[in-house]
């Protein structure tokens, strides 16, 4: 079955601490996004890439990084200058540009 | 800056009944908008797609208009069952394909 997997589908942080959330997809996507979402909000988006070893910012950057070395694969890492880290997270690929398709999502939270 | 808005208040309704979702926009000028459908705990689900150039679309139960004058599209859901009961994204795109903006949402329960 082809899809998105997103794993761990819950993740927990201590303060100061750098956690990443795992994307993988085999629908041959090119491009490839992560979203936050808070309660009761839109998605909010944090990075994209359209193609391998290349990405760019989204809205709300700041406090996370990215990797683009195979195209199945969209690490997220959400590292200690991200004040305010908990949320459900949401990554999403699309062939055409248009539709996206979302993994299940990871919720993490700050301990 | 470029604003989504959706009723933030759950809609309920009576099993069989239409459902109307409202999304407005502003300070945008969207190529398409799409629709998607998200569970509790699970992520969105894309339902429908509409261009600028169209003023209806339709799929099974469902429809969506999009009024560029007005910056607004509707999403209905005809025959309503409590399946259908989740939350409603809208989402607008520009030519240039490279991101969507969501709306915040809005939750539909249809009651039996």
């Amino acid at each position: 079955d082809g899809g998105i997997t997103q794993s761990p589908k819950y993740l927990f942080r201590k303060e100061g601490q750098n956690v990443t959330l795992s994307c993988e997809q085999n629908l041959n996507h090119d491009a490839m996004y992560w979203y936050r979402q808070d309660p009761g909000q839109g998605l909010r988006l944090i990075y994209y890439s359209q193609i391998v070893n290349d990405f760019q910012k989204g809205d709300i950057a700041e406090g996370y990084s990215v990797s683009r070395e195979k195209k199945e694969s969209f690490p997220l890492t959400v590292t200690s200058a991200q004040k305010n880290p908990t949320a459900f997270y949401l990554c999403a690929s699309t062939i055409d540009r248009v539709r996206q398709f979302f993994g299940p999502g990871t919720r993490l939270t700050v301990l | 800056s470029q604003k989504i808005e959706q009723n933030s208040e759950a809609l309920n309704i009576q099993e069989g009944k239409t459902a109307t979702l409202t999304c407005n926009y502003t300070n945008y000028s969207p190529a398409y908008l799409q629709w998607y459908r998200q569970d509790p705990g699970r992520g969105p689900v894309f339902l429908l797609l509409i261009r600028e150039n169209e003023k209806e679309k339709r799929k099974e139960r469902l429809k969506v208009t999009f009024d560029t004058t007005l910056k607004q599209s509707l999403f209905h859901i005809t025959a309503s069952q409590p399946a259908d009961s989740a939350t409603y994204l809208c989402a607008l795109g520009n030519n240039a394909g490279n991101m969507l903006t969501f709306g915040g949402g809005t939750r539909l329960m249809v009651k039996p």
